[in-house]
C-alpha cells in the first residue's frame, strides 16, 4: 500500500465551479499536510499548508484535514483557468521529509 | 533573490556517459533536497542534506550521489547513466520550518538514449 494515494486525473471543469482534490494516506505519524500547485513546465510552489484535523481558508482556497480517517482535501470555489496546473498533496512526519501523492492534472475551461 | 537555480535545463546523454546537475539557493536554508519526477508519478526523494558536509539517502538513491561542501550549493552526481534515469528532476531547499514548505528550482529535463 502506498503511503499516500491522490487521483492523478486528469479532471476537467468549467469556469466558476468549485473543485475538490483529495488524497488518502495511510501513516498516522504523518502530522503536516500542504498543498504544492505545479504548472507545466515548473517547480511545485506551496499553495496551503495546515498542521491539525480541520479547516484552512486562504481566498479561494480551502484545506481539509480529516486524521481520523486520513483523508485530506483541497477545494478551489469560483474556479479560473488560471487555476489550470497539477495539484500535489505533500505530507510530513516532521522530519523535513515530504511524502507526495501523484498530482491531480485540473483543467479549468473558460 | 534567485531563490533556486538549476542548470542545465535540458540535457541528452548517452547510456553509460555520466553528468553533475548543478543546484544554488540563495536564502540561507540549511536543508536541500533533490526529486526526480516521473510521469503521473508525483515527486520521489533521491538525496537531501540537513546542512554542509551532511547528506542522507531518500527513496531512490541507487545511480545517484551528492556531496554539499557549502551551504548554497548541492550538485548531483549521475554515473553511468540509464534509460531508467530519465525523468525531470528538481532540486528544493527549506529553512527547517516545516510550514514554510519547501523551495523548488524550475528543474532540469534529462533524456538518456
Amino acid at each position: 500500500q502506498k503511503e499516500v494515494e491522490q487521483d492523478p486525473g486528469p479532471l476537467s471543469v468549467p469556469e466558476g465551479a468549485i473543485v475538490s482534490l483529495n488524497c488518502t494516506y495511510s501513516n498516522s505519524a504523518f502530522q503536516y499536510f500542504m498543498w504544492y500547485r505545479q504548472y507545466s513546465r515548473k517547480g511545485p510552489e506551496l499553495l496551503m499548508y495546515t498542521y491539525s484535523s480541520g479547516n484552512k481558508e486562504d481566498g479561494r482556497f480551502t484545506a481539509q484535514v480529516d486524521k481520523s480517517s486520513k483523508y485530506i482535501s483541497l477545494f478551489i470555489r469560483d474556479s479560473q483557468p488560471s487555476d489550470s496546473a497539477t495539484y500535489l498533496c505533500a505530507l510530513d512526519q516532521g522530519a523535513q521529509k515530504l511524502v507526495f501523492g501523484q498530482g491531480t492534472r485540473l483543467t479549468i475551461n473558460p | 533573490n534567485a531563490g533556486v537555480t538549476q542548470t542545465p535545463k535540458f540535457r541528452i546523454l548517452k547510456i553509460g556517459q555520466s553528468m553533475t546537475l548543478q543546484c544554488t539557493q540563495d536564502m540561507n536554508h540549511n536543508y536541500m533536497y533533490w526529486y526526480r519526477q516521473d510521469p503521473g508519478m508525483g515527486l520521489k526523494l533521491i538525496y537531501y542534506s540537513v546542512g554542509a558536509g551532511i547528506t542522507d539517502k531518500g527513496e531512490v538513491p541507487n545511480g545517484y550521489n551528492v556531496s554539499r561542501s557549502t551551504t548554497e550549493d548541492f550538485p548531483l552526481r549521475l554515473e553511468l547513466a540509464a534509460p531508467s534515469q530519465t525523468s525531470v528532476y528538481f532540486c528544493a531547499s527549506s529553512s527547517g520550518t516545516t510550514l514554510r514548505g519547501q523551495y523548488f528550482g524550475p528543474g532540469t529535463r534529462l533524456t538518456v538514449t
